[in-house]
C-alpha cells in the first residue's frame, strides 16, 4: 500500500461546480497534513495546511479524519483558474521529510 | 519574507556530461533544504535533504550527489548524466522539524538529457 494515495483523475467539472478530492494515508502516527497545488510545468505551491478541526480558506475547505486516515479538499464555485493538479502531503513523523501523493488533476471547463 | 532561487531554469545536456544545479534561500537562517525530482507525468521523488551545513542525507542511490557549502545554499551535482536523469528538479526549504509549516519550492530546473 502506498504511503499516500490519491485518485489521479482527471476530474472535469463545469465552472461553478463543487468538487471534492480525497486522499488516504497509511501511517496512523502521521502528524501534519497539507494540500499543495501544482500548475502545469510549475513548482508545487502550498495551498493550505489541514487541521484536525477542519479549516476553510475562501472557497477551499480541508478536513482531516484521523480515525479513517483520510484527508479531503472541497472546492466550491470552481473557477477556470482552479485547473491544476492537487497534491496531498503528509508528514509521517520522525525526521524532516514529507510524503507527497502523486496528485489529482482538476480541469474546470466553461 | 523568504525567497528561494534556482538556476538555470532549463538545461539541455548530452549524456555523460557533468551537472551542477544551484539553489539559494533568502530571508531565513538554518533552513532544512531538499532536492526533489519529478519525471514527466510522475510524482515528486525526494533525492537529498540537509538539516545543516555539510549534512546531507541521500534518499535514492544513483549517480547524483548534493552539497551544502553554506547555510542557505544547496547544490545538486553529477559527474556523468544518464538519459534517466531527465526531469524537473525542484529545490525546497522547510522552516523546521516535525514537518511544521510544510515546505516551499523554488521555480525548478527542467533538465533534458540527450
Amino acid at each position: 500500500r502506498k504511503e499516500v494515495e490519491q485518485d489521479p483523475g482527471p476530474f472535469n467539472v463545469p465552472e461553478g461546480a463543487t468538487v471534492a478530492f480525497n486522499c488516504t494515508y497509511s501511517n496512523s502516527a502521521s502528524q501534519s497534513f497539507f494540500w499543495y497545488r501544482q500548475d502545469c510545468r510549475k513548482e508545487p505551491k502550498l495551498l493550505m495546511s489541514v487541521y484536525s478541526s477542519g479549516n476553510e480558506d475562501g472557497r477551499f475547505t480541508a478536513q482531516l479524519n484521523r480515525a479513517s486516515q483520510y484527508i479531503s479538499l472541497l472546492i466550491r464555485d470552481s473557477k477556470l483558474s482552479d485547473s491544476a493538479t492537487y497534491l496531498c502531503v503528509v508528514f509521517p513523523g520522525g525526521g524532516n521529510k514529507l510524503t507527497f501523493g502523486t496528485g489529482t488533476q482538476l480541469k474546470v471547463e466553461l | 519574507s523568504q525567497t528561494i532561487h534556482q538556476w538555470p531554469a532549463t538545461l539541455v545536456q548530452p549524456v555523460g556530461s557533468p551537472l551542477s544545479l544551484e539553489c539559494t534561500v533568502e530571508g531565513t537562517s538554518n533552513p532544512n533544504l531538499y532536492w526533489y525530482r519529478q519525471a514527466a507525468g510522475r510524482g515528486l521523488q525526494l533525492l537529498f535533504y540537509s538539516v545543516g551545513i555539510g549534512q546531507i542525507s541521500s534518499e535514492v542511490p544513483q549517480n547524483l550527489s548534493a552539497s551544502r557549502p553554506q547555510d542557505r545554499q544547496f547544490i545538486l551535482s553529477s559527474k556523468k548524466l544518464l538519459l534517466s536523469d531527465s526531469g524537473f528538479y525542484l529545490c525546497a526549504w522547510g522552516p523546521g522539524t516535525r514537518g511544521v509549516g510544510g515546505q516551499f519550492f523554488g521555480p525548478g530546473t527542467r533538465l533534458t538529457v540527450l
